[in-house]
């Protein structure tokens, strides 16, 4: 069975830095392209980052471009989120998701990671 | 980056119903689109993929079609575990989702 476990949410002052980790098992983690999306409150999924298994060129949304960084670590079977210089509209619910192959196909998610940036 | 453009936001229905959604790709992705429901709380879950493959253990009530830049999501004979939001999402290239449909 996939499963994704998502942690390192939480509080953090506007400007701040959280690095957010997710572990999978039950899947060739190595195999599969991995994606971070988020959910701000009330509104829709955007995917945030988005990481071939292949370690590749990663793709971001333009909201974080230059302050988010995708990063896996196949040894590990740990996919990991880092977000710097956090503002308010960042604050969301964020999923791990897993691709099929290459393919940003998501069909396992994660039960999700709250970050709150907040003063 | 492509846009993804729903409709409608939302809309009411019942059980029994037949429902259906668009979704209109700013250009053309091929049938590189997915489909997801979504719970309040719970983490999305994957119903269509390729824009017309049913997902394995999703009932046969959810159906996709499509091409090119215009997909639809239908859902025949609503059911009480189906009240959700649905959104679509093109995986042509960098992936970004529809803004939602909320079933209501």
């Amino acid at each position: 069975e996939v499963q994704l476990l998502e942690s390192g949410g939480g509080l953090v002052q506007p400007g701040g830095s959280l690095r957010l980790s997710c572990a999978a098992s039950g899947f060739t983690f190595r195999s599969e392209a991995m994606s971070w999306v988020r959910q701000v409150p009330g509104k829709g999924l955007e995917s945030v980052a988005f990481l071939g298994f292949i370690a590749g060129r990663p793709e971001y949304a333009d909201s974080v471009r230059g302050r988010f960084t995708i990063s896996r670590d196949n040894s590990k079977n740990t996919l990991y989120l880092q977000m710097n210089s956090l503002t308010a509209e960042d604050t969301a619910v964020y999923y791990c998701a897993k691709g099929t192959g290459a393919s940003s196909t998501f069909d396992s998610w994660g039960q999700g990671t709250l970050v709150t940036v907040s003063s | 980056d492509i846009q993804m453009t729903q409709s409608p936001a939302s809309l009411s229905a019942s059980v029994g119903d037949r429902v259906t959604i668009t979704c209109r790709a700013s250009q053309s992705i091929v049938i590189d689109v997915n489909w997801y429901q979504h719970k309040p709380g719970k983490a999305p879950k994957l119903l269509i993929y390729a824009a017309s493959n049913l997902q394995s253990g999703v009932p046969s009530r959810f159906s996709g079609s499509g091409s090119g830049t215009e997909f639809t999501l239908t859902i025949n004979s609503l059911q009480p575990e189906d009240f959700a939001i649905y959104y679509c999402q093109q995986s042509h290239t960098t992936p970004t989702f529809g803004q939602g449909t909320k079933v209501e």
